[in-house]
């Protein structure tokens, strides 16, 4: 079975510009979560998405936007591109929202912003 | 809020036994996770424990739960080089959608 796909695997943008990040979840799974992993430190959350609506926002700016599609599959939007938003993307799926949903990773889009 | 600390680095000698240490501040938490993360890879779930477990054990990883002193350790015997990598520890409680992680302990296995 395929695991959580994520596209693209590598970006680089400059400042101001925006960028739209691509999740695929685990077949069967209907939550989707971001986080932002900057170098050297452990995974913030950014938002969760269960069912097509938002369930969880994390402390990010409202650049930050997300949605699911009725396949489960989820964007992240991301505007006005900042040197600081240079990190790892991460995407999680997980069967459901709750609390006792393990989440299971991608492998992340690496973004660079010059 | 929630704060997860974990020690920076860990080295070891192939076949020794690992343990890496975790505490976190929030005692309603629930779930506790153990995370592996090879060099530009994502997240890998390598175990997790319900928090009214004190240990859990799963081939090479034991993982024990003080949950008085909100302390969480991984154990990996017999080390190998291929578990050099970065191990995170990460927790999640009621009311709450997210895991908050530590900043992770990077595991060196030397020859």
């Amino acid at each position: 079975d395929a695991g959580v796909t994520q596209s693209p695997t590598h970006l680089i943008k400059t400042r101001g510009q925006q960028v739209t990040l691509r999740c695929s979840p685990i077949s069967g799974h209907k939550s989707v979560s971001w986080y932002q992993q900057v170098l050297g430190q452990g995974p913030q959350f950014i938002f969760q998405y269960y069912e097509k609506e938002e369930r969880g926002r994390g402390n990010f700016p409202d650049r930050f936007s997300a949605r699911q599609f009725p396949n489960y599959s989820s964007e992240l939007n991301v505007n006005a591109l900042l040197l600081g938003d240079s990190a790892l993307y991460l995407c999680a799926s997980s069967l459901g929202g709750g609390l006792a949903d393990t989440q299971y990773f991608g492998p992340g889009t690496r973004l660079t912003v010059l | 809020g929630e704060d997860v600390e974990q020690s920076l680095f860990l080295s070891v000698r192939e076949g020794d036994s690992s343990v890496i240490n975790c505490t976190y501040t929030d005692s309603s938490s629930t779930y506790l996770y153990w995370y592996k993360q090879e060099p530009g890879a994502g997240l890998q779930l390598l175990t997790y424990i319900f928090s009214n477990m004190d240990m859990k054990q799963d081939q090479r990883l034991t993982v024990l739960l003080n949950k008085k002193d909100k302390h969480l350790s991984l154990r990996i015997a017999d080390t190998q080089t291929g578990d050099s990598a970065i191990y995170f520890c990460a927790e999640s409680g009621p009311g709450r959608r997210a895991l908050t992680f530590g900043s992770g302990t990077r595991l060196q296995v030397q020859p």
